[in-house]
């Protein structure tokens, strides 16, 4: 089971370049969300989505957008790369049953902006 | 608001027990709990739902006590294996469909 898959797993980018982080589960898992994840802090949500055509921001969502067209795939486009953006990025699915369920993520996308 | 976890780090010798503490400021539907190896992504451990339940995983266990809105996690006699950053995330349930984490407590296990 190939689970979630995040790629690129590295990335470097120039300030005001845009670029797109894409994201990938073959669980059928309604709920997807991307997170970013600064030294020394935990998750924070940038965006997520409770299923296809359906998405909604969460804590940190300036300087990002995103589609879903499909419940498998769930892409994170920085439409204007800054060097606050420079962090690692993960992507995560999970059912939504009775709130959430156990969420599966995956290898994260490191990122850095110079 | 990010939950508040304790304590920031612990460093214990392989068979020492752990407490790590997770506490919100809102009404909570669940916790749940997650382990992060350096440069890896965060594993599942366990979900505790409203109503004081408590779970176990191996020798990993966890408590949820949603009238002080605070959730335990206890590792029991350590093992090299449990080294890593735990993260609690919140969720307040209903149509709020956000996980909100704690900022992580570093466990190092020492030989």
């Amino acid at each position: 089971n190939a689970g979630v898959t995040q790629t690129p797993k590295f990335q470097v980018l120039k300030t005001g370049q845009s670029m797109t982080l894409q994201c990938a589960q073959d669980m059928n898992h309604e709920y997807m969300s991307w997170y970013r994840q600064d030294p020394g802090m935990g998750l924070r949500l940038i965006h997520y989505s409770v299923g296809a055509g359906i998405t909604d921001q969460g804590e940190v969502p300036n300087g990002y957008n995103v589609s879903r067209s499909t419940t498998e795939d769930f892409p994170l486009r920085l439409l204007s790369a800054a060097p606050s953006q420079t962090s690692v990025y993960f992507c995560a699915s999970s059912y939504l049953g009775q709130g959430r369920t156990e969420a599966f993520f995956g290898q994260g996308t490191r990122l850095t902006v110079v | 608001q990010q939950p508040v976890q304790s304590p920031q780090a612990v460093i214990l010798r392989e068979g020492e027990d752990a407490v790590i503490n997770c506490s919100s400021s809102k009404a909570l539907y669940s916790v749940h709990w997650y382990r992060q190896k350096h440069g890896e992504a965060p594993v599942f451990l366990m979900i505790l739902l409203k109503g004081g339940e408590q779970k176990g995983h191996d020798k990993i266990s966890a408590s949820f006590n949603e009238k002080k809105q605070q959730s335990s996690l206890y590792l029991t006699a350590s093992q090299l294996s449990y080294s890593g950053t735990y993260f609690c995330g919140t969720d307040l349930g209903g149509s709020n469909y956000q996980l909100i984490w704690g900022a992580g407590t570093k466990l190092i296990i020492k030989p």
